[in-house]
């Protein structure tokens, strides 16, 4: 248990689905952030969160759209999603001034089909 | 660009110690991070450096010389479990955005 909690840890959908990843965490972190996780590939920085602001947007396509609704919880809402979009999707908290000491979810795996 | 370099695989055996390089860009470098994940899991944080020298954390240490754009992660006394990937991550400018090399996957044999 990280302290960061992400739901389903499973998810294959449809290319013409809707679906929402969450995350939530319980250490008090005022920064959020989504990952992509790739086979082969490095961990790919998505969106960053700071304070329920979006400070980040790293080039992301628009089917991906982030919510922060207060400090504790990140959501990404997917839509018409892509077979190369399946990937290992992770949530991260930090405090606001150590984004390099952050604390992972155990993570979603998406499969778009 | 950002970006960081490391070995995709390494192999050592029980009870040996092991060093994981990592080089990366120089311009707006803030400070290294390493992270170990185990297969399915989430990577986890083990120790960060801001400024030149080791850090030591039990059997593991990491180092960085900024001078040489470069940092090391040194595991000691190996055990069967330390089997996994370690990643390297920066941050540049004091900024949000925490970028991974490609993982290294330390395989440890008996």
């Amino acid at each position: 248990e990280t302290g960061v909690t992400q739901t389903p840890r499973h998810l294959v959908m449809g290319m013409t689905n809707k679906k929402s990843l969450k995350c939530e965490q319980h250490l008090g972190h005022n920064a959020m952030y989504w990952y992509k996780q790739s086979a082969k590939k490095p961990l790919e920085l998505m969106f960053v969160y700071n304070f329920k602001e979006q400070t980040e947007n790293n080039s992301v396509p628009s089917r991906f759209s982030p919510e922060c609704p207060n400090s504790s919880h990140l959501f990404l809402h997917l839509h018409t999603l892509q077979p190369e979009d399946s990937a290992l999707y992770l949530c991260a908290s930090s405090q606001d001034r150590r984004p390099t000491e952050a604390f992972f979810g155990q993570g979603t795996r998406l499969t778009v089909v | 660009g950002q970006s960081l370099e490391q070995p995709s695989e390494v192999t050592a055996v029980e009870g040996a110690i092991v060093q994981i390089n990592c080089t990366y860009q120089t311009s707006g470098f803030y400070g290294l991070s390493w992270y170990q994940q185990h297969d399915g899991g989430a990577p986890t944080f083990l120790s960060y450096n801001a400024l030149d020298g080791l850090e030591e954390t039990g059997r593991f240490s990491s180092f960085l010389s900024r001078s040489d754009s470069y940092g090391y992660l040194l595991l000691q006394e190996l055990q069967m479990k330390d089997s996994a990937s370690y990643f390297c991550a920066a941050s540049w400018n004091a900024g949000n955005m925490l970028t991974f090399g490609g993982g290294t996957r330390l395989m440890v044999k008996p």
